[in-house]
């Protein structure tokens, strides 16, 4: 099974601020990875997929790189609304596996 | 407007089995591979069940497999998982989700809001 490996675990920002979320997997991936947001008490949310492909509706302050084993999701200008936990997952290889997420704050 | 509503969480003992629906709207479901992904309270999401388009083909990871069988209902526009032998470790919201159109390699576009399945005696 491929691991993905996501830090930091919590992070806390200020409004304004630019975060930067990292996932590495134990194997190429071949940027099958995907970014998603999820609320307090809500359902998860895409984000990214492809590595770096903004899906529908999502703000263009969300951006993903990386490729082979190393990928990031950048937040610029954080908003209260950023609030969340983010999960990264990989689609190359069944089984599909997530990182243990990111809880982003504000300060 | 796409939209995914899950039914059939509750409780129920361990070594029972319950029976999960999602209803699927606002797209051509028969054309989509759907999924079953959970989250165990307070932790990560675990991919647990992808089924192919026509229903030939299903997907578990080891910690289902055997004990987890989904399928589909492309003219009711429904995915279910009949989940049996069930665990206290299967306590989580389970969440339907929409993946690739023709395709199993494919990201989770949309999801379900989650049906809350809690195993205990």
């Amino acid at each position: 099974d491929i691991q993905m490996t996501q830090s930091p675990a919590s992070l806390s920002a200020s409004l304004g601020e630019t975060v930067t979320i990292e996932c590495r997997a134990s194997e190429d991936i071949y940027s099958n990875l995907a970014w998603y947001q999820q609320k307090p008490g809500n359902s998860p949310q895409l984000l990214i997929y492809d590595a770096n492909s903004l899906a529908d509706g999502v703000p263009s302050r969300f951006s993903g790189s990386g490729s082979g084993t190393q990928y990031s999701l950048k937040i610029n200008s954080l908003q209260s609304e950023d609030v969340a936990s983010y999960f990264c997952q990989q689609y190359n290889n069944y089984p599909f596996t997530f990182g243990s997420g990111t809880k982003l704050e504000i300060k | 407007e796409v939209q995914l509503v899950e039914s059939g969480g509750g409780l129920v003992q361990p070594g029972r089995s319950l029976k999960l629906s999602c209803a699927a709207s606002g797209f051509t479901f028969s054309n989509y591979y759907m999924a079953w992904v959970r989250q165990a309270p307070k932790k990560g999401l675990e991919w647990v069940a992808t089924i192919s388009t026509s229903g030939s083909r299903t997907y578990y990871p080891d910690s289902v497999k055997g004990r987890f069988t989904i399928s589909r209902d492309n003219a009711k526009s429904s995915l279910y998982l009949q989940m049996n032998s069930l665990k206290s470790e299967d306590t989580a919201t389970y969440y339907c989700a929409r993946g690739g159109v023709w395709n199993n390699y494919s990201w989770f576009a949309y999801w379900g809001q989650g049906t809350l399945v809690t195993v205990s005696s």
